[in-house]
């Protein structure tokens, strides 16, 4: 069974700083991955999508990687901003038979004080 | 364009009350999905509709719980009768193909309160 575990649960850290959220999972039989942001009371928005055969993808200030074979995916934010406070979630997408599923991590709160 | 929508925002009811919670997904969207969002967790999968076919239910749990995409377009989500366990965040979400590969585009979720 699938199972994806995120560390920290939750993180402050002063403006401007870099930082980096970990997500990993226990089968590394995936057809992707994706991070999503969640803000309170709302709904998730993706940010990142990572195919199963890419290493990693840039979007901003943000860069994600993968590395199946460890069971890894981490979400490298650059120069953080007050606006970068949410929940940060990384889900798995599952391969072949249970195409569509996702199976989320519970997630990484994120301060970013000014 | 419009987002997927979900309504209502927030519920409150007493237990064993039942409830129902309403989805419209962005439009031209084939495949809907029916989160549970627990309070600190990641959301888990209730249901994935194509179009108006449930593919997967696997985590629905059927003696309190139904579920319908009548026409393929809208959904509605049900619970018969409600326990105090329900009180969580109730997500939708949509993509557009059949084959579950596309992003997943969100819904605000419906907060339902069990008292």
């Amino acid at each position: 069974k699938q199972e994806v575990t995120q560390i920290p649960a939750a993180l402050s850290v002063p403006e401007g700083e870099n930082l980096v959220l970990n997500c990993s999972f226990t089968d590394s039989a995936i057809y992707n991955l994706q991070w999503f942001r969640q803000d309170p009371g709302k709904g998730l928005t993706s940010l990142l999508l990572i195919q199963s055969s890419q290493r990693e993808q840039t979007s901003g200030r943000l860069n994600a990687s993968l590395d199946k074979s460890s069971g890894r995916s981490t979400l490298y934010i650059a120069a953080s901003q007050p606006g970068d406070s949410a929940t940060y979630l990384c889900a798995v997408r599952l391969g072949s038979g249970n195409t569509g599923k996702l199976i989320f991590g519970q997630g990484t709160t994120l301060q970013v004080k000014p | 364009e419009a987002g997927v929508v979900q309504s209502p925002r927030y519920k409150i009811i007493e237990k064993k009350q039942p409830v129902a919670f309403w989805c419209n997904p962005i439009s031209g969207h084939n495949t809907l999905y029916w989160y549970l969002q627990n309070l600190g967790q990641g959301p888990e999968l209730l249901i994935r509709y194509e179009n108006e076919e449930a593919v997967d239910d696997s985590q629905l749990p059927k003696d309190r719980f139904s579920a319908e995409r009548l026409k393929g377009v809208d959904s509605t989500l049900k619970i018969q009768p409600a326990e105090l366990g329900d009180s969580a965040v109730y997500l939708c979400a949509s993509s557009l193909g059949l084959r579950g590969e596309e992003t997943q585009y969100f819904g605000p979720g419906t907060r339902l309160l069990v008292l």
